[in-house]
């Protein structure tokens, strides 16, 4: 079965810079990466997604990559603010059955 | 407003005492699912229903049942919880199509002592 890996587990930056998660997937046939958030006490929330036969997707300060060949995609969010503090989840799969990654904890620091 | 409702919040139960979560969600979605999240883990899932009265294992059924008797509903049953069992639970509901975002619930919090 599919198995999602996800780095860092934590993040801090600064207001204003940039941040970066990765994850990585091990089955070639997924063809759907969304991601969410998830703020203290909600559930997770889509804020991205992308198709495989998509290469790169962006949403205001935020963006996704993908690469097939290597089996992994990548969250971009730029212009941190102090409410991009949360949990960020990955996942990858088919149709309606995916695979979520561990999580990584943003912090972004006034 | 379109939602998924879970109840209750919060659970504290003690080991081998039959417990209910409820789920519902009014935006007319085929598919619904129950995860659990764990420190580490990420959200797994227990069980899914693709419509009405039909439900299949996700990666972690044991211990758990569940029916879909209704399109709206999808509650989630422990006949005999166990501490092993102390987690936070999410439903989710998308579209049946492939590709549709899923919609969390704000969580259900239970704890087996």
């Amino acid at each position: 079965g599919e198995n999602v890996e996800q780095h860092p587990s934590t993040l801090s930056v600064q207001e204003g810079d940039s941040a970066v998660i990765k994850c990585t997937y091990s089955d070639s046939a997924s063809n759907y990466f969304p991601w969410y958030k998830q703020e203290l006490g909600k559930g997770p929330q889509l804020i991205i997604d992308i198709r495989s036969n998509v290469g790169e997707k962006k949403d205001q300060r935020i963006a996704v990559t993908l690469n097939k060949t290597a089996k992994h995609f990548s969250l971009h969010i730029t212009e941190t603010q102090p409410e991009d503090s949360a949990v960020y989840f990955c996942a990858a799969g088919r149709g309606q059955n995916f695979v979520f990654g561990p999580g990584t904890r943003l912090s972004v620091l006034p | 407003e379109a939602q998924v409702t879970q109840n209750p919040r919060y659970l504290i139960t003690v080991t081998g005492k039959k417990l209910t979560v409820t789920c519902s969600q009014n935006m007319n979605h085929e598919y619904m699912s129950w995860y659990r999240q764990d420190p580490g883990l990420g959200l797994r899932q227990i069980y899914y229903s693709m419509n009405v009265e039909v439900t299949d294992k996700g990666d972690v059924p044991e211990g758990y049942k569940v029916s879909r008797k209704e399109k709206r509903n999808f509650p989630l049953i422990l006949e005999s919880p166990s501490p092993n069992q102390t987690s936070l639970y999410f439903c989710a509901s998308s579209l049946r199509q492939g590709n549709s975002p899923l919609h969390f619930g704000n969580g259900t919090r239970l704890t087996v002592t």
